[in-house]
């Protein structure tokens, strides 16, 4: 089973990027698919976009204009980049791996613990 | 994107009773739903895919049925470690939509 481990700032101000990063061991970052989720304090789960083994992104149609998620196969980490943040950008972001099929979009077996991201000045 | 409606938001029950949690997706998904189980200050963890396989290593308690718009997920006597935020999640098409969640409180 992969571990993951999401790092990064804990606090942004406002209109900055947020930068994430998700160490990912026990198996490659290249056999697999992988994703970024949030959760705002007290709320529901939101869908930022994943990466799949082959290296093609997909980005919520709400994000897509401010998102990057890329890997770094060298080190076997995935990263996480949002652009322009706001208040609503603050929550829990999460790291998982994507369990995807032919005939199905997928779900998420493993996440990182989550780390919370603040964004004020 | 597919929205995806649970009820209850939350339901009071007591050790040893039998909860159902009802998931329905905006159009069909066939039975490409997950569930997932979050305890206060945890990541989620995946309890069910395919709408009813149990994800490895999940007690059998936990069972999951549907297909279509509308599913179940059942726990057929509710444990201690039980009390949580339950999460469904639609599979078929991206984006993954998730529910709002239930939430399981002891009574």
């Amino acid at each position: 089973q992969v571990q993951l481990q999401e790092s990064g700032p804990g606090l942004v101000k406002p209109s900055e990027t947020l930068s994430l990063t998700c160490s990912v061991s026990g198996g490659s970052i290249t056999s697999d698919s992988w994703s970024w989720i949030r959760q705002p304090p007290g709320k529901g789960l939101d869908w930022i976009g994943y990466i799949s083994d082959s290296g093609s992104t997909k980005y919520d149609p709400s994000l897509k204009s401010r998102v990057t998620i890329s890997v770094d196969t060298s080190k076997n980490q995935l990263s996480l980049k949002l652009k322009s943040v706001t208040a609503a950008d603050a929550a829990v972001y999460y790291c998982a791996r994507l369990r995807t099929g032919l005939l199905w979009f997928g779900e998420l077996p493993d996440w990182g613990q989550g780390t919370l991201v603040t964004v004020s000045s | 994107d597919i929205q995806m409606t649970q009820s209850p938001s939350s339901v009071s029950a007591s050790v040893g009773d039998r909860v159902t949690i009802s998931c329905r997706a905006s159009q069909g998904i066939s039975s490409w739903l997950a569930w997932y189980q979050q305890k206060p200050g945890k990541a989620p963890t995946l309890l069910i895919y395919a709408a009813s396989s149990l994800q490895s290593g999940v007690p059998s308690r936990f069972s999951g049925s549907g297909s279509g718009t509308d599913f179940t997920l059942t726990i057929s006597s509710l444990q201690p470690e039980d009390f949580a935020t339950y999460f469904c999640q639609q599979a078929n098409s991206f984006p993954p939509t998730f529910g709002g969640g239930t939430k399981v409180e002891i009574k």
